[in-house]
């Protein structure tokens, strides 16, 4: 099972960065994305395709439709430079599995 | 808080063993799955390996089913990670994580520790 992601996606401070997620199991399960700057362990920014952990910033939020879960940054900052995954599970809920990545670069 | 703490990562042979722990605190440990998570460098995140909050049940991904064994010691707050048959491959840094309610593989992470496997 496999999820897809863009390599890359890029936006200007204060523009709408959106990073997508294919996997045809998400219809049927959660998506879950996480954050991870250089050096440092990956963060949790989207719960249950769009539920925003506390302490994570109103800007970052989430979405699925079919088999595409969505990220969207609005207002991007450069300090939300980083590299973005999605998670999700096989249908049977017993494999997980991390999309390729996104890295993300505001400038 | 909540802190996981990684240990036991190196250098290994290919076809050698290494025994990773992750030492939990700031949680109560027995109410939560745990996970390990690794990162070939300059790779992307692949998910390893679930152990249920009870222990009884695991589950592994196809890349390291039949190699690796996930266990975990409530009484000392612990998760451990056997390593056999390591191969050129399995070089990583590897993050233990605790699984949230919802399912997230990770609303707490440890700090990571890196394996090589090298001859």
């Amino acid at each position: 099972y496999e999820l897809t992601q863009p390599p890359s996606v890029s936006v200007s401070p204060g523009q709408t960065a959106r990073i997508t997620c294919s996997g045809d199991a998400l219809p049927k399960k959660y998506a879950y994305w996480f954050q991870q700057k250089s050096g440092q362990a990956p963060v949790l920014v989207i719960d249950e395709d769009s539920k925003r952990p506390s302490g994570i910033p109103e800007r970052f939020s989430g979405s699925s439709s079919g088999t595409t879960a969505t990220l969207t940054i609005s207002g991007a900052q450069v300090e939300d430079e980083a590299d973005f995954y999605c998670y999700s599970t096989d249908t049977s809920g017993h494999h997980g599995v991390f999309g390729g990545g996104t890295k993300l670069t505001v400038l | 808080q909540v802190q996981l703490v990684e240990s036991g990562g190196g250098l290994v042979k290919p076809g050698g063993s290494l025994r990773l722990s992750c030492a939990a605190s700031g949680f109560i440990f027995t109410d939560y799955y745990m996970t390990w998570i690794r990162q070939a460098p300059g790779k992307g995140l692949q998910w390893i390996s679930y152990i249920s909050a009870s222990g009884s049940v695991t589950y592994y991904g196809d890349s390291v089913k039949g190699r690796f064994t996930i266990s975990r010691d409530d009484a000392n707050k612990s998760v451990y990670l056997q390593m056999d048959n390591l191969r050129v491959e399995d070089t990583a840094v590897y993050y233990c994580a605790r699984v949230a309610h919802s399912g997230a593989p990770g609303d707490y992470w440890g700090h990571g520790v890196l394996v090589t496997v090298s001859s």
